[in-house]
Order: structure tokens, then sequence, then C-alpha cells
């Protein structure tokens, strides 16, 4: 069974602050990686994608992927209260998408 | 103002009922799939539509029967189904051999 672990949390942090959202994945073979948004009562929105080793950047997202370790992350810097949501990881797994079950952000003002 | 369009929003339904949920995306793509979003646990893949034809059944109970028309619209024919299928089922929609999925507003089912 492939599968893409994540902390459910709540994971708590300042406004201002970093806020690291780890995401871990099983096979090994994975190409694609990808980070959703989900607001409350709001259908998941795409923030990120990458693909290959090392950091990509995007405004106050970085998308960070290791395969030798098998975890992709997603720092968001400045973190506002407005990026309080779920995120959620998904890694493509031969044919398919595979979503973990996502990460409660809290950023208190 | 989301490009896939979702209707009802929600929906109470009996276990007897005969319901159908229906997408419509105004984007040009030609991929089309139905997710189930349970709490507590990751999106499950239900079906997949790649040029109006299906290319995924993720062993979905019949009482789920899925409809394409065209690249368009969607449709999810509900039937006899049973208090666990309460979820937020939701659309979406892709380029064709993009990974990159644009979600609809989602549909919260409840079988009574």
């Amino acid at each position: 069974q492939k599968e893409v672990e994540q902390n459910s949390g709540p994971l708590s942090v300042p406004e201002g602050a970093i806020a690291s959202l780890n995401c871990t994945y099983s096979d090994r073979g994975s190409q694609s990686f990808f980070w959703y948004r989900q607001y409350s009562g709001k259908s998941p929105e795409l923030i990120m994608s990458i693909y290959s080793n090392g950091d990509k950047e995007d405004g106050r997202f970085t998308a960070q992927l290791n395969k030798a370790s098998q975890y992709v992350s997603l720092l968001i810097r400045d973190s506002q209260p407005s990026d309080s949501a779920t995120y959620l990881c998904a890694v493509r797994s031969t044919d398919k998408l595979i979503f973990g079950t996502g990460t409660r952000l809290q950023v208190f003002p | 103002e989301t490009g896939v369009t979702q209707t009802p929003r929600h929906l109470v339904m009996g276990m007897t009922n005969k319901k159908s949920l229906k997408c419509e995306q105004h984007l040009g793509h030609n991929a089309m799939y139905w997710y189930k979003q349970s709490a507590k646990k990751p999106l499950e893949l239900m079906f997949v539509y790649s040029l109006e034809e299906r290319v995924e059944n993720n062993s979905v109970p019949s009482r789920f029967s899925p409809e394409c028309p065209n690249s368009s619209h969607l449709f999810l024919h509900l039937h006899t189904l049973q208090p666990e299928d309460s979820a937020l089922y939701l659309c979406a929609s892709s380029p064709l051999g993009d990974e990159k999925l644009f979600f609809g507003s989602g549909t919260q089912l409840s079988v009574l």
C-alpha cells in the first residue's frame, strides 16, 4: 500500500514566524509532488509543485524535496493568520495521485 | 470564483433515494475526476475520465455511477447509499496529461 504521511496537527505558529510542514512518502519511485491548501469548508487549491531535489520558492512559500530520504516539506515564511488552513501533501505514485490526510496550520496574532 | 462548479453544495438523502451530483468546468480541460473526502481520511480517488472515457474506477461500489456526456460536464448518480457514504464529494479537472488538479467547491452529502 503506497502511502503519504503527514502529522495531522494542529501546528500553531505566531504571526510572522516560519511554519514548517512535513510529508513523507513510501514509494521511492515517485516523481511529482504537490502541496494543496484547503480552508475550512472549502475545496483544495494547488499552491506548489516540485519535481526535483532541492528547494523551489514562490513568494512566501518554499517547497523542499529530498528523494533519498523520501520527504517533501513546505515552508511558509512570515506566516499570516490568513495562512491558517489544512495543507495537503500529494505524491504521484506510478499512475495515481495519492494524498496525505493533511496538516492543520493555525497562525495566531 | 472557481473554474469548476459543483451543484448542489449540500445534499441530504435517505438510503432509498436517487440523486445526482453535477460538475461543470470552464477551463477547457480534458480530464475530470470524482474524489471523496471523509473526516480524518485522505482524499480518495473514485473515478477518472479522460476525453470523456472512463479510465479509472477505483473499486467504487456500484451504488455510485458516474457519467461524462462531454469534456465539460461530469455527473455522479447516487442510489441506495449507506450512512457511511456521507462525505464531501469533490469534482476536479486537469489538462490532459497534467497532474495539477483544479477542484470544485464540493457537495457535502449526508445519508440518513
